[in-house]
């Protein structure tokens, strides 16, 4: 089956510190990849979707300039969380899909990385 | 605005047994619904996916049922084991996208040996 895999799985880090989390599809192109924030015991909230070559598009109330998010290939997406702060701690998930920008295809889902900002 | 609804409280039954989690939504119309696994501190693995034209769906011990009429979608597991114990997640389409996925908060199984 369809593999993402993301990179760290788990950050611990000072206040200010600038955070970089990679999101990879290993066996599949990734035309559209997703990043998303959860809350222990609550739903994943999307904060951005990526196409490839484009800008991302953020959901309402994400701060672009304090989540980065690049889309440089089709396998590789990545998330920066600038200059983090506590309130900034969250289990991040990243996931990709093929099949076109409205495909109804299957979303594949990272691991997750647990963000702990000190 | 859209809502999806599942029952917050674990569900608990004995191995063997049928389990029976269910997603309810509002204010939609959703193409197709999707269900997720997730274990603790790992991402959601995709498990099935039903559009709005089928009644039905099944993948070996799974079956995933969706009235559109209702606006319900029910996700069995028959013969339950102790390794089916996870949260199961309902994912709709977004309603001004058909590429965005409204996840609901999901329900605890446990299945007891």
């Amino acid at each position: 089956g369809a593999v993402v895999s993301q990179h760290p799985s788990r950050v611990i880090c000072k206040s200010g510190t600038s955070v970089k989390i990679e999101c990879r599809s290993l066996d599949f192109q990734a035309t559209t990849m997703f990043w998303y924030r959860q809350f222990p015991k609550q739903s994943l909230m999307l904060m951005a979707t990526s196409n490839e070559g484009s800008k991302a598009t953020y959901e309402q109330g994400v701060e672009k300039d304090k989540f980065l998010i690049n889309h440089a290939s089709l396998t590789l997406s990545t998330l920066t969380v600038t200059s983090a702060h506590p309130e900034d701690s969250s289990f991040y998930i990243c996931s990709a899909r093929g099949g076109g920008v409205f495909s109804n295809q299957p979303q594949h889902f990272g691991d997750g990385t647990r963000l702990s900002i000190l | 605005s859209q809502k999806i609804e599942q029952n917050s409280e674990a569900l608990n039954i004995q191995e063997g047994k049928t389990a029976t989690l269910t997603c309810n939504y509002t204010n939609y119309s959703p193409a197709y619904l999707q269900w997720y696994r997730q274990d603790p501190g790992r991402g959601p693995v995709f498990l099935l996916l039903i559009r709005e034209n089928e009644k039905e769906k099944r993948k070996e011990r799974l079956k995933v049922t969706f009235d559109t009429t209702l606006k319900q979608s029910l996700f069995h597991i028959t013969a339950s084991q102790p390794a089916d114990s996870a949260t199961y997640l309902c994912a709709l389409d977004g309603a001004d996208s058909s590429y965005k996925l409204i996840f609901g908060s999901g329900t605890r199984l446990l299945v007891r040996p």
